[in-house]
């Protein structure tokens, strides 16, 4: 069964400041999914990746398939980033089937 | 028009209540999903439906009942449930299952 592990669980930035959230994962995948979840319960999806780097605007994801790791960064972050953020893995589960693995996501708050 | 649709936004029901939930997608995808969102606690997928087929049921008690008369439309009947249920539940959809999903915007279900 893959593990799904995102940190931090909450994060608190200023506005204008880097931001960084991790997602690590314990067994081989096909691709990674980072979705942004808005109060309310919104979802999007923001990327899917399965190696190197994707950039959207002030988003960058990156991921490490030796290290089983990813990140995902905002660049100047902005109170409108504020909302939670989920890492989720698609791995093979066997008879031609995948399943997504969900982590826990990680609750991002920008202060003006 | 948004890709994904959910009907109600909100509902309120009683133990002793039969309700249904539903979903609609615009987006020509073949693979439909329902997930459960309680507080502080990570999606959990419930059922998976590629093609009208259920493929998944992550042992959902039988008070939740889907339904998918096509690969546009997916219900979930609700009857006799707990106020444990009460939760935001998520209908997604994708290409083939496993690919990036696409979220509606969730019922806000309450169970008094």
């Amino acid at each position: 069964k893959n593990e799904v592990e995102q940190s931090p669980q909450n994060l608190t930035a200023q506005e204008g400041e880097f931001i960084t959230i991790n997602c690590s994962y314990s067994v081989g995948i096909s691709a990674l999914h980072w979705l942004q979840q808005h109060p309310g319960g919104g979802i999007v999806s923001l990327f899917m990746l399965s190696s190197g780097k994707k950039k959207h605007g002030r988003l960058i994801a990156t991921i490490n398939i030796q290290e089983k790791h990813s990140s995902l960064h905002i660049t100047a972050s902005h109170p409108r980033d504020s909302a939670v953020y989920i890492c989720a893995v698609r791995a093979y589960s066997g008879a031609g089937s995948y399943q997504l693995t969900f982590g826990k996501g990680t609750k991002l708050s920008v202060i003006p | 028009e948004t890709g994904v649709t959910q009907t109600p936004r909100h509902l309120v029901m009683g133990m002793t209540n039969k309700k249904s939930l539903k979903c609609e997608q615009h987006l020509g995808h073949n693979a439909m999903y329902w997930y459960k969102q309680s507080a502080k606690k990570p999606l959990e997928l419930m059922f998976v439906y590629n093609f009208k087929e259920q493929t998944e049921n992550n042992s959902v008690p039988s008070r939740f009942s889907p339904e998918c008369p096509n690969s546009s439309h997916l219900f979930l009947h609700l009857h006799t449930l707990q106020p444990e249920d009460s939760a935001l539940y998520l209908c997604a959809s994708s290409p083939t299952p496993g690919d990036t999903q696409y979220f509606g915007p969730g019922t806000r279900l309450t169970v008094l």
